[in-house]
């Protein structure tokens, strides 16, 4: 069964500090690997996408990095802000035979920052 | 703001009940895709539209359809609603149904079941 595990469950941190979030998963056969960033009663916004090929991609202060022999990911935010404070997920697409692409995503991590 | 737009915004039914929830696509967007999210969890994916045809679709039951129209836009169709349908329901539009497409979220319609 595909899975995409996250922690932490939730994190607390003081504006300007940075922050690493976890994502492990076991998708098959992997097409590619996003994280977005979901603001409370809101739509998510796509952060990054990364394909195999790939093992960081940038967005501004956010930066995923993947292993995909290890299967984890890892998001982090460099010098948070009050906005920072969302949902953050990881979600993982596999592709099936007819071509589809079949995401799995994981629970998120609650991030919130203080002043 | 994406340029998706979802309605109603809020929705409540009764158990056995029908439902319906629209989509209008970002312009340029030939591809829509349905996701459930219960509270305090994930989106869960229901079901991916291209050009009008279902182009791939999760682990939910036959009695989730959908259907998408002409100019995109995109209707998600509940029978026998159950307890557990209640979720926030969004809906994301995207230009590709390809490996690396972005996709863009509308603000969701929130179904409570009764």
């Amino acid at each position: 069964k595909n899975q995409v595990e996250q922690s932490p469950q939730s994190l607390i941190i003081l504006e300007g500090k940075n922050c690493t979030l976890q994502c492990n998963y076991t998708v098959s056969p992997f097409s590619n690997l996003r994280w977005y960033k979901q603001d409370t009663g809101r739509g998510p916004v796509s952060l990054t996408i990364m394909t195999f090929s790939e093992n960081t991609k940038s967005n501004g202060r956010y930066t995923a990095t993947l292993d995909a022999d290890t299967k984890q990911s890892s998001l982090h935010i460099t010098a948070s802000q009050l906005s920072d404070s969302a949902s953050y997920i990881c979600v993982v697409s596999a592709r099936r035979a007819g071509g589809s692409y079949i995401p799995t995503f994981g629970r998120g991590t609650s991030l919130i920052v203080h002043p | 703001e994406t340029g998706v737009t979802q309605s109603p915004t809020h929705l409540i039914k009764t158990r056995g009940q029908q439902v319906t929830l629209r989509c209008s696509s970002q312009s340029g967007h030939n591809t829509v895709s349905w996701y459930q999210q219960a509270l305090g969890q994930g989106p869960q994916f229901i079901f991916q539209y291209y050009r009008e045809e279902e182009n791939g679709r999760g682990n939910f039951p036959p009695r989730f359809s959908g259907l998408q129209f002409p100019n995109y836009s995109s209707e998600l169709n509940v029978n026998a609603l159950e307890l557990d349908d209640s979720a926030l329901y969004l809906c994301a539009s995207s230009s590709l149904a390809g490996r690396t497409d972005t996709q863009y979220f509308g603000p969701g319609t929130r179904l409570t079941v009764l």
